[in-house]
């Protein structure tokens, strides 16, 4: 989802429950996509990277999805647990080695 | 694991006060970065820095702002006549020419 102002989009899920955040980027060239989970008071960290000669990366209970036609990018997590809680964003990497962020989502786990 | 790290972590500042930001980068990385959020928005990049000098700045970067590499380790932002609206927290980063990140914990700059 997309945010505006102060308002990011929140997914609750069940804790043991599978969890899907969406991103659109923005720029058809960008070929290396990075999530990125950011805790309170903490900088981003570094979760799962993909290019984009890869439709699907996966890694320890997370799985990136790129659709590039679209452009798509999924966060998938796997039996999803209290200390996943947190803001994801997603990022495109342009020229330079430049991040630019998408809008982020806020991942509340419930248990 | 290699850190980043940045003091201070909260820095209060009176407004058309001067602040520096101070961020000691991962030793072996080459690229060097400063990124903005305000809060409950998204990060925005500010400035990249390599080889001593600035590779890329966006529109945020304006006169106020600067950024240097002093010595061996450290990599600082400056802001030099602070804004209410400068309020935010900043993160520095580094990375290495695979482009392989490593963010700060970031420091949290309140202007009063």
């Amino acid at each position: 989802g997309e945010s505006v102002g102060l308002h990011l989009p929140t997914l609750s899920v069940q804790e043991g429950d599978n969890s899907i955040i969406n991103c659109a980027y923005s720029n058809s060239a960008s070929d290396y996509f990075i999530w990125y989970k950011q805790e309170s008071g903490k900088g981003p960290q570094f979760i799962i990277d993909i290019r984009s000669n890869m439709d699907k990366r996966q890694g320890q209970r997370v799985t990136v999805l790129l659709n590039k036609t679209v452009k798509h990018l999924s966060l998938q997590i796997a039996a999803t647990q209290p200390g996943d809680s947190a803001v994801y964003f997603c990022a495109e990497m342009e020229y330079g080695n430049k991040l630019v962020f998408g809008a982020g989502t806020i991942l509340r786990v419930k248990s | 694991e290699p850190e980043v790290t940045q003091t201070p972590s909260h820095q209060v500042t009176q407004m058309g006060q001067e602040v520096i930001l101070r961020c000691v980068p991962i030793s072996n990385h080459l690229y060097f970065y400063w990124y903005r959020q305000i809060l409950g928005q998204k990060v925005e990049f500010l400035v990249s820095f390599y080889n001593n000098e600035i590779s890329e700045k966006s529109e945020i970067f304006d006169d106020q702002f600067s950024v240097e590499r002093p010595d061996g380790s450290n990599f600082t932002l400056k802001i030099r006549s602070t804004k209410l609206e400068d309020s935010a927290m900043y993160f520095c980063a580094s990375s290495n020419d695979r482009g392989d990140y490593t963010f700060g914990s970031g420091t949290r700059l309140t202007v009063v």
